[in-house]
């Protein structure tokens, strides 16, 4: 399996544009989290789905973020309109359900200017 | 939610151990301990988790103390690739799910 693919690996965007990351968790993992790190607040969990269904999504900063999973094979977490502070790594990380491990992408580094 | 302390930084001489600690004095009865590392510019990843035992891997080994108030995570023969943030992390419940909440970690150094 090549792991949890998350596209682009970087993204420059303008402020007030919108910004689309996307996921492919691993086959078979029915969980999928959402997390961004910064420096001054670490690893941040946004949302998470279960079996493509919102579990929690306490940790979305504001209305301008959302995130989607219309099926097991892809997830989208989209800000609009994105803003300076918006600029982070942004991970996504999948499970299977009965393993404790998390497995997490190679991240997407987002910079708005 | 139960919470860790872990120094922010540790040094490491290239083949000696490295002992890294966590305090988690409000850990429930039936929460785990799990390490996950981060090397720069990659995501974190899962290194080893334990209960009440001491637990051992290809990677390191986990010593959780009688009370379960702390751990350590050893890595026996650190390298220079072992250079990364080590979190420790004690597993909540989200509403129906689980998911990892991460502090701010140990960023070890090893040096030759």
């Amino acid at each position: 399996d090549a792991g949890v693919i998350q596209s682009p690996r970087h993204e420059v965007t303008e402020m007030g544009q919108e910004v689309t990351l996307r996921c492919k968790p691993i086959s078979g993992h029915d969980y999928l989290f959402w997390y961004r790190q910064t420096m001054m607040r670490g690893l941040e969990l946004l949302i998470y789905f279960n079996n493509n269904v919102p579990i929690d999504d306490s940790g979305m900063p504001e209305d301008r973020f959302s995130a989607k999973m219309p099926n097991a094979s892809f997830s989208t977490l989209k800000i609009q309109p994105s803003e300076p502070r918006d600029s982070a790594v942004y991970f996504c990380a999948t499970k299977r359900g009965s393993s404790t491990e998390a497995f997490f992408g190679q991240g997407t580094r987002l910079t708005v200017v | 939610d139960a919470k860790t302390t872990q120094p922010p930084s540790m040094d490491c001489a290239e083949g000696r151990a490295a002992n890294l600690p966590c305090n988690h004095s409000t850990i429930s009865g039936n929460e785990y301990v799990y390490w996950y590392r981060q090397i720069h510019s990659q995501g974190p990843q899962y290194i080893i988790h334990g209960l009440k035992n001491n637990e051992t891997n290809e990677m390191a080994s986990l010593i959780i103390t009688e009370d379960r108030k702390s751990s350590t995570l050893i890595l026996p023969h650190a390298t220079l690739r072992d250079t990364a943030v080590y979190y420790c992390i004690v597993r909540v419940a989200t509403q129906a799910g689980t998911a990892l909440i991460f502090g701010k970690g140990t960023t070890l150094s090893v040096s030759s």
